[in-house]
């Protein structure tokens, strides 16, 4: 299994602001996905996007995936205080297995 | 539609004591289970995967360990409980090598 690297590791913004978020991989992938947790909270799923892919949108979600950078971002436009939350990235291992980093806590101010 | 059920959702116990952890899936028959482990803002460390009844990998050595005994239950167990096994466990499933669903957990404390 392989894992994401998300950058930065915390980021704050106002609100009606865009967030972007950076996420680095090492191994060629099927699919990369990307997850939100709010404090305390179980994890829910965003969006999948699979390596022949190179955008996705999903309401005010927007992600990218560069495979020959292994890089994808995923950018939430017009944040607001309710989009305050960690985001992981999971690039998706060939054996079905899943492995997080330490996501971006993304911090909204209203 | 699918649900997953984790309890309890919090748990405290002194250091020695056993643990189980159970989680259960509705809606969806021979799903991949997963346990996870969270420390405090950190990312999730998976601890065991399961393809199918009776069949557990494990990820991380631990003085934990896992069983399914039905398609759907997945059970996180410990004979004796260590200091640095507080921490988030969070249950989760899939279909075959797709997005994971995740349960709402279960706070640890061990004292």
């Amino acid at each position: 299994s392989q894992q994401g690297e998300e950058d930065p590791q915390a980021l704050s913004i106002q609100e009606g602001e865009n967030a972007t978020m950076n996420c680095s991989y090492k191994t060629s992938i099927n699919n990369l996905q990307w997850y939100r947790q709010n404090s305390g909270r179980g994890l829910v799923h965003l969006i999948l996007i699979r390596s022949n892919e190179r955008e996705k949108h999903s309401g005010r979600l927007r992600v990218t995936l560069d495979t020959s950078k292994k890089s994808s971002s995923l950018l939430i436009t017009a944040s607001r205080a309710a989009d305050t939350a960690s985001y992981f990235c999971v690039p998706s291992s060939p054996m079905g297995k899943s492995t997080f980093g330490d996501g971006t806590t993304l911090t909204v101010k209203p | 539609s699918q649900t997953i059920h984790q309890w309890p959702a919090t748990l405290v116990q002194p250091v020695g004591s056993p643990l189980s952890l159970e989680c259960t899936v509705e809606g969806t028959s021979n799903p991949n289970l997963y346990w996870y482990r969270q420390a405090a803002g950190r990312g999730l460390q998976l601890l065991f995967y399961s393809v199918g009844i009776g069949q557990i990998s494990s990820e991380v050595p631990q003085n934990l360990s896992a069983s399914r005994p039905q398609d759907r239950q997945f059970i996180l167990s410990s004979k004796k409980l260590l200091l640095s096994d507080s921490g988030f466990y969070l249950c989760a499933w899939s279909a075959k090598r797709v997005e994971q669903y995740f349960g709402p957990g279960t706070r640890l404390t061990v004292t």
